[in-house]
């Protein structure tokens, strides 16, 4: 059974900090990962994928992936607080045939 | 204006009725997907389909039916032997056809609620 594991929180960061979410995974056959963002009734907006290991940045975004330990992670520098909402580690396992395996989330609190 | 629609937006459905979700993409993406999230938990996967006329089932597939008769259309249907069909629906698609390398992206969702 693939499992996706995050810390459902809320993870409450100040305005202007840097927010870290992080996810493991049980398939460590796993190839890629993704991170979605997702507000309250809406549907899951892509933020950053990753393959490789080590970091992977995009603007305010950084994804960390350590195979060997079978974590990735996600990094939001200078946090606003539309960075609030829900967010999604999924990941593909294997050759990807059965689509991506979705942790439950993390729900992230920016406090002005 | 590219993207993946998805219809109706909300729909109510009382007990013992199947009912249809549509969902069109105009990104001549092969593979589309049905997933399925309810309140606190994250998306599981009912079907998927990376190739007209073709599709596979998904973790949780009890309770529903697909097509693919087109490659940009991939109704699902929630029949009336789905249990507990309330939840929001997300529909996704991604260019190449599964594999690693492949990316989803997501249409706007349909709410379900059974009466």
């Amino acid at each position: 059974q693939k499992e996706v594991e995050q810390n459902s929180g809320p993870l409450s960061v100040p305005e202007g900090a840097i927010a870290s979410l992080n996810c493991t995974y049980s398939d460590r056959g796993s190839q890629s990962f993704f991170w979605y963002r997702q507000y309250s009734g809406k549907s899951p907006e892509l933020i950053m994928f990753i393959y490789s290991n080590g970091d992977k940045e995009d603007g305010r975004f950084t994804a960390q992936l350590n195979k060997a330990s079978q974590y990735v992670s996600l990094l939001i520098r200078d946090s606003q607080p539309s960075d609030s909402a829900t967010y999604l580690c999924a990941v593909i396992a294997g050759g990807g045939a059965d689509g991506l395996t979705f942790g439950k989330g993390t729900h992230l609190i920016i406090q002005p | 204006d590219g993207g993946i629609t998805q219809s109706p937006k909300y729909l109510f459905r009382k007990e013992g009725q199947n009912v249809t979700l549509s969902c069109e993409q105009n990104l001549n993406h092969d593979a589309m997907y049905w997933y399925r999230q309810d309140p606190g938990q994250g998306l599981r996967l009912i079907y998927y389909s990376q190739i007209v006329n073709d599709f596979q089932k998904g973790d949780i597939a009890e309770g529903y039916s697909v097509s693919r008769e087109k490659k940009e259309s991939f109704p699902l249907t929630v029949t009336s032997a789905q249990k507990n069909p309330t939840a929001f629906y997300l529909c996704a698609s991604s260019p190449l056809g599964a594999g690693p390398l492949d990316t989803q992206y997501f249409g706007p969702g349909t709410r379900l609620t059974v009466l």
